[in-house]
């Protein structure tokens, strides 16, 4: 197994540009979310889904989208990229009967 | 509001020493408190995790000890070791529709061991 992979895994923007950072899980789970990671501020929750076709926001979800069509899939979209933006980010997952949550190894985003 | 306070932000220990992290939680919701261990550059992982109705969980070297009272949770990593140097993260869950569990994270604690 793969475990969680994201891609790409370094990006760098110019503010206004769009760009989606793809997630994909071969663990079969139904639980999928985005984290974003800042220094000092830990790990915040900007959207998850508990399924296909099922979305919702966490903690800071403004500026970011998602959808989720298939069970393995769940990307992050950014419409206008602005240099708040400039973050780690984190893609998890996990059955949704338990709690241990897998994550990927990150994606490093630079938005100038 | 943050609902998981973490301490120290970082912490130097010595090899062999004993290293404690310290976590508050506001939310008596709260059912699940695991720990996740991040090195640099890869995504956090499970390290150990607790429930409330135990009051202390050992696995090898690291134990959770949880104070459901004063609503406080802290990581002991005995024997510590320079590969322990990471950062550490406690979090916090409940049941929240759907079957889902939110994680609340707090702001981590990066742990250096010297030889």
């Amino acid at each position: 197994n793969a475990g969680v992979t994201q891609t790409p895994k370094f990006q760098v923007l110019k503010t206004g540009q769009s760009m989606t950072l793809q997630c994909a899980q071969d663990m079969n789970h139904e639980y999928m979310s985005w984290y974003r990671q800042d220094p000092g501020m830990g790990l915040r929750l900007i959207h998850y889904s508990v399924g296909a076709g099922i979305t919702d926001q966490g903690e800071v979800p403004n500026g970011y989208n998602v959808s989720r069509s298939t069970t393995e899939d769940f990307p992050l979209r950014l419409l206008s990229a602005a240099p708040s933006q400039t973050s780690v980010y984190f893609c998890a997952s996990r059955e949704l009967a338990y709690n241990e949550q897998f994550f990927g190894p990150g994606t490093r985003l630079t938005v100038l | 509001q943050q609902q998981v306070k973490q301490s120290p932000q970082s912490l130097i220990v010595q090899k062999g020493g004993i290293s404690i992290i310290n976590c508050a939680y506001e939310n008596t919701a709260f059912d699940y408190f695991p720990w996740y261990q991040q090195f640099p550059g890869k995504g956090p992982a499970l390290l150990i995790a607790i429930r409330p109705d135990v009051s202390e969980k050992k696995e090898g070297r690291f134990t959770i000890s949880f104070n459901k009272s004063a609503k406080q949770f802290s990581l002991h990593i005995m024997d510590s070791q320079p590969g322990d140097s990471a950062t550490y993260f406690c979090a916090a869950s409940m049941r929240s529709g759907a079957g889902s569990y939110q994680l609340t994270f707090g702001k981590g604690t990066k742990l250096s061991v010297i030889p």
